[in-house]
């Protein structure tokens, strides 16, 4: 299994400009979570999906970020327009649905430079 | 109020001791899972281990052991004999609920430093 798929792995962008965050979930997963990292507030959830519906996305920042979820293989995270302070790492996880395990596999980031 | 407590920014251990890394929780719900995540320099999240709230022994997972105290609301980590690629940032994180995606609220981490 190739895991959780997040693609660029690093972008570098200039403020004002619109950036996609690609994931694609492990296959069979039904639960998708995008999650930001920065040193000031740690990890925190942007949005969750479930069977590609999002469920809780209270901690979207504000309109300038929206998620979609078109297909069970694949989910995007876009900024539009970017600002600085939207430099993080993005993290996209996915989970199988109605487990009580429920671990959360993490893929390997994003980490957005808004310049 | 905070849900997962790290109270440890930074831990420092010799090779080959054990250290315990401190986790506290806050949650209403009778059903949760607790969960450690480690984080290398290079970035990803790797999960060590999992405690459901009704497991009645502890978690352990190789050198990994998770000291739970339900009525404390503890979720401590125990490394044992640990190695130099263990330093890395470990997280605490929680689950809510019994069954479901519900999302992992996360600690603030502890930075665990392995000295030679």
């Amino acid at each position: 299994d190739a895991g959780v798929i997040q693609s660029p792995r690093h972008e570098v962008t200039e403020m004002g400009q619109e950036v996609t965050l690609r994931c694609k979930p492990i296959s069979g997963h039904n639960s998708l979570f995008w999650y930001r990292q920065t040193m000031m507030r740690g990890l925190e959830l942007l949005i969750y999906f479930n069977n590609n519906v999002p469920i809780d996305d209270s901690g979207m920042p504000e309109d300038r970020f929206s998620a979609k979820m078109p297909n069970a293989s694949f989910s995007t995270l876009k900024i539009q327009p970017s600002e600085p302070r939207d430099s993080a790492v993005y993290f996209c996880a996915s989970s199988p649905l109605g487990s009580s395990y429920n671990e959360q596999f993490f893929g390997p980031g994003t980490r957005l430079t808004v310049l | 109020a905070q849900k997962i407590t790290q109270t440890q920014p930074g831990m420092f251990v010799q090779e080959k001791e054990a250290v315990t890394l401190d986790c506290t929780y806050d949650t209403s719900d009778p059903s949760y899972g607790l969960f450690w995540y480690k984080q290398p320099s290079s970035g990803e999240m790797i999960f060590l281990i999992y405690q459901g709230s009704y497991d009645q022994q502890n978690a352990t997972e190789g050198r990994y052991s998770l000291n739970f105290q339900k009525a404390r609301k503890s979720a401590n980590l125990v490394i044992s004999a640990s190695q130099l690629g263990d330093s890395a940032m470990y997280f605490c994180a929680m689950r809510e609920g019994a069954t479901g995606a519900n999302n992992l609220f996360f600690g603030t981490g502890t930075r665990l430093t392995v000295i030679p």
